[in-house]
């Protein structure tokens, strides 16, 4: 059975930052892709950042650019996102998602979420 | 970059009706879109990928049709358990864009 459990969200002050982190088990984490993708207080999901299998091509959403950086370490099965310089606006849960393959963009599993509250 | 709209934002139905959930991309995705459904405190769950793929384990109910730019996803004859947002995604090579939701409530 696919896993995905998040954790290292928390309150933090503006300008702050955080790191997350998403614990896979129950498939080959590394020969798929994996994504960050957040849920703000009353607004729709929004895909944040992406990881292709091997770590060695990233991209990230216009609005986090430059102060978000996703990583993997596929030795220890596990996702990271740093978050530096946060907004209130960066306020959200945190999902991350796992694509069914390599090269696929769409997301089959999902982890719980892990909350982060960016207020002074 | 390709925005995604959905229509409606909420709609209300009963149990038992047909409900039908359009997408529609600023440019022409081919069959780039999914599919998905969220209840409050829960992960989103995958229904349709490719259009028109409906994920194992989801109930026929849910169909994904359309390619281009306009997409729709029907639910046959709505359930008590389909109340909930439904989004759909583009999921291209580079975008993975959401569209802003649609909330389906009960009537």
């Amino acid at each position: 059975e696919v896993q995905l459990l998040e954790s290292g969200g928390g309150l933090v002050q503006p300008g702050g930052s955080l790191r997350l982190s998403c614990a896979a088990s129950g498939f080959t984490f590394s020969s798929t892709g994996m994504s960050w993708v957040r849920l703000a207080p009353g607004k729709g999901l929004e895909w944040v950042s992406a990881i292709s299998n091997s770590g060695d091509i990233t991209n990230n959403a216009d609005s986090v650019k430059g102060r978000f950086t996703i990583s993997r370490d596929n030795s220890k099965n596990t996702l990271y996102l740093q978050m530096n310089s946060l907004r209130t606006e960066d306020t959200a849960i945190y999902f991350c998602a796992k694509a069914p393959y390599s090269g696929s963009f769409y997301f089959d599993s999902w982890g719980q979420g892990t909350l982060v509250t960016v207020s002074s | 970059d390709i925005q995604m709209t959905q229509s409606p934002s909420t709609l209300s139905a009963s149990v038992g009706d047909r409900v039908t959930i359009t997408c529609r991309a600023s440019q022409s995705i081919s069959s780039w879109l999914a599919w998905y459904q969220q209840k409050p405190g829960k992960a989103p769950k995958l229904l349709i990928y490719k259009a028109s793929n409906l994920e194992s384990g989801v109930p026929s109910r849910f169909s994904g049709s359309g390619s281009g730019t306009e997409f729709t996803l029907t639910i046959s004859s709505l359930q008590p358990d389909d109340f909930a947002t439904y989004y759909c995604q583009l999921h291209n090579n580079y975008f993975r864009t959401f569209g802003q939701g649609t909330k389906v409530e009960i009537k």
